[in-house]
């Protein structure tokens, strides 16, 4: 039950846009995004509610289309701090709270 | 300053060998978990802690024990280590959207 996370890896130069996408199987409450340094532990991006709410990051948009389970996370004007992984997190209808699905993650490198 | 700890930050020890991994966090959060980061795997949750004295499994919970006696404290424990359990963990806590992680605990069982 894992999500899907597409691309597996991108490479962009500074400027450039990127969209990161996740999708799952299961009806979502809820997508999480996360980027992760290397090195470092995950920090929270933003979240994407059922219903159209989304609370996080000021600089990096997302969408999420409840009837497809799936979300997107949009990278616009990449800077090079932009470069880590990113993953998606995903929380069921049935099982807020509980069990929390991490994607396998999606590897940006943004060159000078 | 908000923060969750870990210790120790890296481990090597031999198959068979008890060892705990203390997770604690000063953000009074109810929810705290644990996640094993294994390379092109992502991030798995192993068992996840709702408030105290109450724990569940997440993903992968075979060969690991958790308690949950203090609200602040979630340690993680491997009563008998094998190499499969060779990875990188963390330990996390959550407010109501965002989860807070731990540093990391590089974990080497030979």
């Amino acid at each position: 039950q894992q999500p899907v996370q597409s691309p597996q890896a991108v490479i962009l130069r500074e400027g450039e846009d990127a969209v990161i996408n996740c999708s799952s199987s299961k009806a979502l409450y809820s997508v999480h995004w996360y980027r992760q340094k290397h090195g470092e532990a995950p920090v929270f991006l933003m979240i994407l509610l059922k219903g159209g709410e989304q609370k996080g990051h000021d600089k990096i948009s997302a969408s999420f289309n409840e009837k497809k389970q799936q979300s997107s996370l949009y990278l616009t004007a990449s800077q090079l701090s932009y470069s880590g992984t990113y993953f998606c997190g995903t929380e069921g209808r049935d099982n807020y709270g509980q069990n929390f699905v991490f994607g396998p993650g999606t590897r940006l490198s943004v060159l000078p | 300053e908000a923060q969750v700890t870990q210790n120790p930050r890296y481990l090597i020890t031999v198959t068979g060998k008890k060892l705990t991994v203390t997770c604690s966090q000063n953000m009074n959060h109810e929810y705290m978990s644990w996640y094993r980061q294994d390379p092109g795997l992502g991030l798995r949750q192993i068992y996840y802690s709702m408030n105290v004295e109450v724990t569940d499994k997440g993903d992968v919970p075979e060969g690991y024990k958790v308690s949950r006696k203090e609200k602040r404290n979630f340690p993680l424990i491997l009563e008998s280590p094998s190499p499969n359990q060779t990875s990188l963990y963390f330990c996390a806590s959550r407010k109501r959207y965002e989860q807070y992680f731990g540093p990391g605990t590089r974990l080497t069982v030979t």
